[in-house]
């Protein structure tokens, strides 16, 4: 079945560091693919998404590019801050019917 | 717009009793899930509905309804709680357009003993 692996956290980076995570899926359509974020006692918030292959989705100075040939949607930021210490969650949605499928999720913590 | 709205934050029951976690969202959006978040899973998929009317199982619907009488609303049921349903709950909605982004809530937090 459609599934998302995510790299083991937690992942522990000093400030201005350079972040990535890494996320596989298997899908038997085409999916679209996520990265979303929860910040401490929150929910979770889109960070940014991709629709088709090759596609990069970015905000906030995150990237991840879709790429069907490895099947994968690393996200990967420059310069991480302080303030980005959340657990990131990578997800796939194949149809319309509104189900995504999400990876464990990967803590980061970044330390001053 | 309030969003996706979830209510209550938290609740305690004890094993055996039922509940409602209820979940509205103003966005007029068609698709809503519910998904329960458990330490190193992930996000799983309880419930889902495409419209009023329509509602279908996700990856771990058992012990738990759902109905959907209205676009606005909907609810979850726990029939008879069990000390596996202690998780956190998120109510999820998105609208019907080929955008596939979808709005959480602030989630429940509940326990069973």
């Amino acid at each position: 079945g459609d599934s998302v692996t995510q790299m083991e956290g937690p992942v522990t980076l000093s400030e201005e560091a350079f972040l990535t995570i890494n996320c596989t899926y298997t899908a038997t359509g085409y999916p679209s693919l996520f990265w979303y974020v929860q910040y401490p006692g929150e929910g979770l918030q889109l960070l940014l998404k991709a629709t088709k292959a090759d596609d990069k989705g970015s905000n906030k100075g995150f990237e991840a590019t879709y790429r069907k040939e490895t099947t994968s949607f690393h996200l990967e930021k420059g310069s991480v801050q302080v303030s980005d210490s959340a657990v990131y969650f990578c997800a796939l949605s194949i149809s319309n019917t509104g189900k995504l499928i999400f990876g464990q999720g990967t803590t980061l913590q970044v330390k001053p | 717009n309030a969003g996706v709205t979830q209510t209550p934050k938290f609740q305690v029951l004890k094993t055996g009793q039922s509940m409602t976690l209820q979940c509205a969202q103003d966005m007029n959006h068609e698709y809503m899930s519910w998904y329960r978040q458990d330490p190193g899973m992930g996000l799983r998929l309880i419930h889902y509905s495409v419209g009023a009317g329509i509602t279908d199982q996700g990856e771990v619907p058992n012990g738990y309804n759902v109905s959907r009488s209205t676009t606005e609303d909907f609810p979850l049921r726990l029939l008879s709680a069990a000390p596996s349903q202690t998780s956190v709950y998120f109510c999820a909605s998105r609208p019907s357009g080929i955008t596939d982004t979808q709005y959480f809530g602030p989630g429940t937090r509940l326990t069973v003993l």
